[in-house]
């Protein structure tokens, strides 16, 4: 049973335009929620995170969503650009912190130009 | 050097081998991760450190035996090892609670084939 889930295992968008990449989660104790991104050959690197106290945190062109209460979080990408192509990771940990993190399948964006 | 490193970054062992796999950091972190990825699957934690004392161990099995001699450093020593455990092995550090910002920061990986 998976508690953390991104529904989509690829999305493609054209340059300039918004990507916007699901997750959905099962557990209500999660209360921290990131975003890592993943090139080919290279390890997970934070993008952004988000407190379950807050519903909306932004950083630059990446904004990530948080609906508690459907248990659904969300990033935003705008403008999308070339370089953003990757494989982009929802997680969700407990206790406020990134002690422990639950990862997602991931999700595979392209962005053609 | 700086961020987190992983060595080597490609192994193929023989169901009989023992081999380690390594991983630093310099980034002054006392929590340490290792997490192994399969085709298709989510990232699974297998073994978590905090200050060198093992806190988590994920049902892993025997055939994986973590070691923390430092802060700085961990290991993955592997022994008869099974085709299925072919997969990419992540390490991953932390810094301390209630720093300005606590996410975990991972290195690139080992590709692991078992044959």
């Amino acid at each position: 049973d998976q508690q953390v889930k991104q529904n989509s295992p690829s999305l493609s968008v054209q340059e300039g335009r918004i990507s916007i990449l699901n997750c959905d989660y099962t557990n209500s104790m999660f209360d921290y929620f990131l975003w890592y991104k993943k090139y080919p050959a290279e390890g997970p690197t934070f993008l952004i995170s988000i407190s379950s106290i807050k519903d909306k945190n932004e950083d630059g062109r990446f904004t990530v969503f948080l609906n508690k209460s459907a248990k659904h979080l969300s990033l935003h990408i705008v403008p999308s650009q070339p370089g953003d192509s990757a494989v982009y990771f929802c997680a969700a940990s407990y206790n406020q912190g990134a002690q422990k993190l639950v990862f997602g399948q991931g999700t595979r964006l392209t962005i053609n130009p | 050097e700086t961020g987190v490193t992983q060595t080597p970054r490609h192994l193929v062992m023989g169901m009989t081998n023992k081999k380690s796999l390594k991983c630093e950091q310099h980034l002054g972190h006392n929590a340490m991760y290792w997490y192994k990825q399969s085709a298709k699957k989510p990232l699974e934690l297998m073994f978590v450190y905090n200050f060198k004392e093992q806190t988590e161990n994920n049902s892993v099995p025997s055939r994986f035996s973590p070691e923390c001699p430092n802060s700085s450093h961990l290991f993955l020593h592997l022994h008869t090892l099974q085709p299925e455990d072919s997969a990419l092995y992540l390490c991953a550090s932390r810094a301390p609670e209630r720093s300005s910002y606590n996410e975990q920061f991972f290195g690139p990986g080992t590709r692991l084939t078992v044959l």
